[in-house]
Formats: structure tokens, C-alpha cells, sequence
């Protein structure tokens, strides 16, 4: 059965502060996503990985991907409340696309 | 440009009752996608078009759920007789892309509560 795992699954952290938000998956997957959702927003695209060791930066978010261990992480730098949100990972398998059950993501001053 | 709409945004039926869900996608993508994301979850794959053709529909939870895009653009969801746990939010999202899935787009979403 195809799983995608993450953890945390609640996260509150102060201002300023770092943290890492980890993904694994249970298959071999040509792509992973990382995606963030407002309350009740719809999903706004982060980073798209593709490769062994990509890694890729907006901002205070940092998204890196290692397929030999099928895990992924979104580091967090320097959080600020705007970082507020739910956060999924995703893989794909074909044109299939599975999602973890999201990081609640809160950021306190 | 315009992106993925979809309407209603809001949906109240009683149980047993029928309602569509339609989605615009991006003028000129050729794929659409549809998910159910239940309260507190991620979304979960219902099924998948390339242009007109439905070429994956192995998430539809039931016979109840059917879903159409007959001339490659607008798609409706339908979910005949519906019931509580049908209550969640349905997403649509769009491709540019047809073979390669590589950017989806998605809309605002469905909500549909079941009463």
C-alpha cells in the first residue's frame, strides 16, 4: 500500500525560531511536491523536486529530497507568523498524485 | 489570467439527495483532476482526465460517484444519493500538461456538507 508519512503532524513554534518537517513515502516516486494550504484556501505550490539530492529555497522555506531513503524535509528558517498554514507533501506515481495528511503548521509570537 | 474555478463553493444537500459539482479548469490544459479532501486530511485521488477521456477513475469511493468532462474543458462531479460521509471538500485541479503530469493547478474547492 502506497503511504506518504509526515511528521510532525502539529507544529507550534515561536517566531525566529527553526525546524524540520519530515516526509517519507513507502514507493519509488519520479516527483515530489510540497504544497501549502490556508484555511479554508485551496493548494498553493511550494517546491516540486525531481531528482536524488535536489534540493531547492524560497524564502525561509527549504525543501530538500533524498529518493534512496524515500524521505523528504521542508526546513523552516527564522519562522514568522505568515509561515501559518497546513503543509503537504506529495508524490507521484504515473499521473496519480498521493498526499500525506499535512504539518499544521502554527507560528507564534 | 483567470485559474481553476469551481461552484459551488458551498453545497448543502439532504441525505439522499443529488448534486454536480462543476469545475473550470485553466483554458487549454488538458488535464483535470479530482479530489476529496475530508476534514483534517490530505486530498485523496478520485479521478483523472486527458482532455475528454477519463482515463483513471480508481478513486470514486462508490458507484455513486460519477464524473464527466465530455468536451475536454468544464468537468462535473456527481454524487448520486448522497450520504454523511460524503461531506468534505472537493477539489478539482488542472494541467497543462496531458502524458506528463509535471504543475497541477488547483481551485478553491467544493465544500459539501451532507446533512
Amino acid at each position: 500500500e502506497l503511504k506518504v508519512e509526515q511528521n510532525p503532524l502539529f507544529l507550534s513554534m515561536q517566531e525566529g525560531k527553526n525546524y524540520t518537517i519530515y516526509c517519507n513515502y513507502s514507493t519509488t516516486s519520479d516527483r515530489l511536491y510540497w504544497y501549502r494550504q490556508d484555511p479554508g484556501k485551496s493548494l498553493e505550490s511550494l517546491f516540486v523536486l525531481l531528482s536524488n539530492g535536489a534540493v531547492k529555497q524560497e524564502g525561509r522555506l527549504m525543501a530538500s529530497l533524498d529518493t534512496k531513503a524515500r524521505l523528504s524535509t521542508l526546513h523552516i528558517t527564522a519562522a514568522v507568523h505568515d509561515l501559518s498554514a497546513t503543509y503537504f507533501c506529495t508524490i507521484s506515481a504515473g499521473n496519480q498524485f498521493y498526499f500525506g495528511t499535512g504539518t499544521s503548521l502554527t507560528v507564534i509570537p | 489570467g483567470a485559474g481553476v474555478s469551481q461552484s459551488p463553493r458551498y453545497k448543502v444537500a439532504k441525505r439522499g439527495q443529488d448534486v454536480a459539482l462543476r469545475c473550470d479548469p485553466i483554458s487549454g490544459h488538458v488535464s483535470l483532476f479530482w479530489y476529496q479532501q475530508a476534514l483534517g486530511q490530505g486530498p485523496e485521488f478520485l479521478t483523472y482526465f486527458q482532455n475528454e477521456a477519463q482515463l483513471d477513475k480508481s478513486g470514486l469511493p462508490s458507484d455513486r460517484f460519477f464524473a464527466e468532462r465530455p468536451e475536454g474543458s468544464v468537468s462535473t462531479l456527481k454524487i448520486q444519493r448522497t450520504q454523511q460521509e460524503d461531506s468534505a471538500v472537493y477539489l478539482c485541479a488542472s494541467s497543462l500538461a496531458g502524458q506528463f503530469v509535471y504543475e497541477q493547478f488547483f481551485g478553491p474547492g467544493t465544500r459539501l456538507t451532507v446533512l
